[in-house]
């Protein structure tokens, strides 16, 4: 069974920073690109980065670009978002989320999720 | 950028009815449109890919159509589990995004 376990979030003030992981396991990691995905409180979805899984090849929304950084560890079967200069607006629940190739030639769909780790930015 | 755009905000329907809705995009993303259901307090699930082929384990009920910008996603019997917010999301172009959800809730 394929499971994806989001760890990392909490509260932390404006401009600071936190990583998030998400332990995998139940599928060959490396095999499979993997995307963040958040969703602010009574928000809907909103896509944060991709990686490939290689680990190489990586995406970002705008909303983030130059302040979050993604990356894969494939010998630990783990993902991470290092997020940097945090605002208010980056307050959600972030999600890992499996995509079903190993490569971002083009975009992927997300099958599985995690069910998320909370973060909150505010002084 | 793509800006998905979903149509009703919120679906009332009594169970046993059929539901409909509706996802267009900005510009054509051919069929790499996916649908996901997402319940209170749980991550999404994976309904449709591919515009219209079923997820492992999703029940027939469930069916997708269109291609180019309209999208539907039909739900033809409703079933008390199927209450819940439902997002398409295309997967043409980068960046990725998302509809702004239906929620379909009980009539």
């Amino acid at each position: 069974e394929v499971q994806l376990l989001e760890s990392g979030g909490g509260l932390v003030q404006p401009g600071g920073s936190l990583r998030l992981s998400c332990a995998a396991s139940g599928f060959t990691f490396s095999s499979y690109a993997m995307s963040w995905v958040r969703q602010a409180p009574g928000k809907g979805l909103e896509w944060v980065s991709a990686v490939s899984g290689s680990g190489v090849s990586t995406y970002y929304a705008d909303s983030v670009k130059g302040r979050f950084t993604i990356s894969r560890d494939n010998s630990k079967n783990t993902l991470y978002l290092q997020m940097n200069s945090l605002r208010a607006e980056d307050t959600a629940v972030y999600y890992c989320a499996k995509d079903h190739t190993a490569t971002l030639v083009m975009g992927n769909w997300f099958d599985p999720w995690g069910q998320g780790t909370l973060v909150t930015v505010s002084s | 950028e793509i800006v998905m755009t979903q149509s009703p905000a919120t679906l009332s329907v009594s169970p046993g009815e059929r539901a409909t809705l509706s996802c267009r995009a900005s510009q054509s993303v051919s069929s790499n449109l996916a649908w996901y259901q997402q319940k209170p307090g749980q991550a999404p699930r994976l309904l449709i890919y591919g515009a219209s082929t079923r997820a492992t384990g999703i029940p027939a009920r469930f069916s997708g159509s269109g291609s180019g910008t309209e999208f539907t996603l039909t739900i033809s019997s409703l079933q008390s589990e199927d209450f819940a917010v439902y997002y398409c999301q295309q997967y043409n172009n980068w960046p990725l995004a998302f509809g702004g959800g239906t929620k379909v809730e009980i009539k």
